[in-house]
């Protein structure tokens, strides 16, 4: 079955990066995106970007843009998300979701969504 | 805020119909762009409810449909069950913004 499987939660200081893998199973890993979202503590979600296994297109979210790179390695089907600069504010369970679509369109869902990865970012 | 604006709650009785509206604007659901929706069970990942504003996915009961309708969407939930409590969330596309991916803010359901 189509699956998305994430690394483990990770704590990191102010100021850090943190790399955040997730692994497909189940399809063909080229001819789909690869989507992060987040979701602070007790709200609601946030996208962040996503990336074309097809073709390594990406577009992200503009709050994050300067501290976020995603990339893929099809060799192993696996999507990575790296943040940096982290602050308290980027604590939040992060979330990679295949998009329904190899190229980004106005017509784009997420099916379906890892596990989540914690990442805690404190002194 | 979010910008697609969903009812921070809704609550209904087990059997009863709940609806889940998700306001946007013409750059969003009113320039034709699709909306999906996921349901997120407490603790859980969410998980593709709807998609292609009133698609339901392989094994999603028929209890749950949705609708669209100018620059409104809506998921309506026929004869609520107890595993129905849970937050759902709307999604589209916005041309306007550079977070061309938009969610609404959540509702969370409560079945009394």
């Amino acid at each position: 079955q189509v699956q998305l499987v994430q690394s483990g939660a990770e704590v990191k200081k102010p100021g850090a990066s943190v790399k955040v893998s997730c692994k497909a199973s189940g399809y063909t890993f080229t001819s789909y995106g690869i989507s992060w979202v987040r979701q602070a503590p007790g709200q609601g979600l946030e996208w962040m970007g996503w990336i074309s296994a097809y073709n390594g297109n990406t577009n992200y979210a503009q709050k994050l843009q300067g501290r976020v790179t995603m990339t893929t390695d099809t060799s192993t089907s696996t999507a990575y998300m790296e943040l940096r600069s982290l602050r308290s504010d980027d604590t939040a369970v992060y979330y990679c979701a295949r998009v329904s679509a190899p190229i980004l369109t106005g017509y784009i869902w997420f099916d379906p969504w890892g596990q989540g990865t914690l990442v805690t970012v404190s002194s | 805020q979010s910008v697609l604006t969903q009812p921070p709650s809704v609550s209904g009785a087990p059997g009863q119909r709940v609806t889940i509206s998700c306001t946007g604007s013409s750059s969003n659901i009113g320039a034709g762009y699709d909306v999906h929706w996921y349901q997120q069970l407490p603790g859980t990942a969410p998980k593709l409810l709807i998609y292609g504003n009133s698609n339901r996915p392989s094994g999603v009961p028929d209890r749950f449909s949705g609708s669209k309708s100018g620059t409104s969407a809506s998921l309506a939930i026929t004869g609520l069950q107890a595993e129905d409590e849970a937050d759902y969330y709307c999604q589209s596309y916005d041309s306007s913004l550079s977070a061309v991916v938009v969610f609404g803010g959540g509702t969370k359901l409560t079945v009394l």
